[in-house]
């Protein structure tokens, strides 16, 4: 059973540094992982998806990287802003019909001016 | 171009009563999915829909009946609800990859 993990639950970083965000999952057989961004009382917006054969995506300030062998992706925000203050998560895709997400818990990020 | 749209927005429950969340998408899209988000367990599935007249079981289906009766709605029943059903509900579609999320239903059941 496919299990997504996400450390740490929540983080605080001062304006204008850059972070790293982590998302293990237990089974590497994955179609694709995506990663979503929650502002309170939202709804989700996908950020980036990365196909299973794909290294890394990139939008903007955000780089997201997969390494299916270590069972790793890693959510890069360059100069962080106050408006990157959210709950990031990461979901797994399984290689099966449906198109189903395994979520991890997210990681609450505050960005302080 | 609405996208994912949600009703109602929030309600309050006895327990034992029953209630229909309705879900609605204008993107003509084939799969449709209910999810439920508590404190510290993230999202976990529901049910999930593949095309018009299709359902199938998730991760937490127990207590949940779902309708597709239409390809653009996707309907979630509660028949007798259980303080344990007390959550936030989001609905999401996708045509292949990308999901996109309603904005939510928060659920109160007392």
């Amino acid at each position: 059973k496919q299990e997504v993990t996400q450390i740490p639950a929540a983080l605080s970083v001062p304006e204008g540094e850059n972070l790293v965000l982590n998302c293990s999952f237990t089974d590497s057989a994955i179609y694709n992982l995506q990663w979503f961004r929650q502002d309170p009382g939202k709804g989700l917006t996908s950020l980036l998806l990365i196909q299973s054969s794909q290294r890394e995506q990139t939008s903007g300030r955000l780089n997201a990287s997969l390494d299916k062998s270590s069972g790793r992706s890693t959510l890069y925000i360059a100069a962080s802003q106050p408006g990157d203050s959210a709950t990031y998560l990461c979901a797994a895709s399984p290689p099966t019909t449906g198109g189903k997400l395994i979520f991890g818990q997210g990681t609450e990020l505050s960005v302080k001016p | 171009n609405a996208g994912v749209t949600q009703t109602p927005k929030f309600r309050v429950l006895k327990t034992g009563q029953s209630m229909t969340l309705l879900c609605a998408q204008d993107m003509n899209h084939e799969y449709m999915y209910w999810y439920r988000q508590d404190p510290g367990m993230g999202l976990r599935l529901i049910h999930y829909s593949v095309g018009e007249g299709t359902t199938a079981k998730g991760e937490v289906p127990d207590g949940y009946n779902v309708s597709r009766l239409k390809k653009q709605n996707f309907l979630l029943g509660l028949e007798s609800a259980a303080p344990s059903q007390t959550s936030v509900y989001f609905c999401a579609s996708t045509h292949g990859e990308t999901q996109y999320f309603g904005p939510g239903t928060r659920l109160l059941v007392l």
